[in-house]
């Protein structure tokens, strides 16, 4: 089985700034890679699909980036909307699914 | 607008079998471009994938949870079904019904609103 590794697990940062979280991959998984955004109560939504495009209507200030095992993640410009956890998921070793542990953000 | 509204009970006794029906609103379960599947988040943990269906019926598992599911579709009541036997407290969490896209990637698009399902006697 594929693993996924997020990190950081948790970050703190402040309104403005900018924010990275990467994934590794335990095998190359080329770039099918997502990413979603999970507020507290509620059902993920994807952000980001195959490593870097932005799904329809999400904010130009989140990006994504990478291929085989390392990923990266990144909000350009943290807003205080962004507060949530995101996941990082691999869809190579179908049909699983896998979901990254996870980092939660929250404003500094 | 396309909804997917998961039902089923809340307490379900351990190793008994955790029954959840999601019903699709708004598209057709028979679409070929996505898939239908289940993932859980246990309190305050992150997500697991159960597994998926196709409308055909055609299935696939986590590994780690196969030997105890089993996934169904009904496309007259556009309606997929999860059933996860002898259940224990490691159960617990909230099930998320979802479709899949499975076009140019393959990434979820739309959930449900979530069921928690609590394993206690």
């Amino acid at each position: 089985d594929i693993q996924m590794t997020q990190s950081p697990s948790s970050l703190s940062a402040s309104v403005g700034d900018r924010v990275t979280i990467t994934c590794q991959a335990s095998q190359d998984i080329r770039n099918y890679l997502n990413w979603y955004q999970q507020k507290p109560g509620k059902a993920p939504k994807v952000l980001i699909y195959d490593a870097s495009n932005l799904e329809t209507g999400v904010p130009s200030r989140f990006s994504g980036s990478g291929s085989g095992t390392d990923f990266t993640f990144t909000i350009s410009s943290l807003q205080p909307e962004d507060i949530a956890t995101y996941y990082c998921q691999q869809y190579d070793n179908l049909p699983s699914l896998t979901f990254g542990g996870g980092t939660k953000v929250e404003i500094k | 607008q396309l909804q997917l509204q998961g039902s089923g009970p809340g307490l379900v006794k351990p190793s008994e079998t955790l029954s959840l029906t999601c019903t699709v609103s708004g598209d057709s379960i028979s679409s070929t471009s996505y898939y239908w599947g289940w993932i859980r988040q246990p309190p305050g943990k992150g997500l697991e994938w159960i597994g998926g269906v196709y409308y055909s019926g055609s299935t696939s598992y986590n590994p780690s949870l196969k030997s105890r599911v089993t996934m169904s579709v009904d496309t007259s009541k556009n309606q997929f079904s999860l059933k996860l036997n002898s259940v224990t407290a490691a159960d617990t969490a909230v099930y998320y019904c979802a479709r899949v896209i499975r076009t140019v990637a393959i990434f979820v698009t739309h959930w449900g609103q979530g069921t928690l399902v609590t394993v206690s006697s």
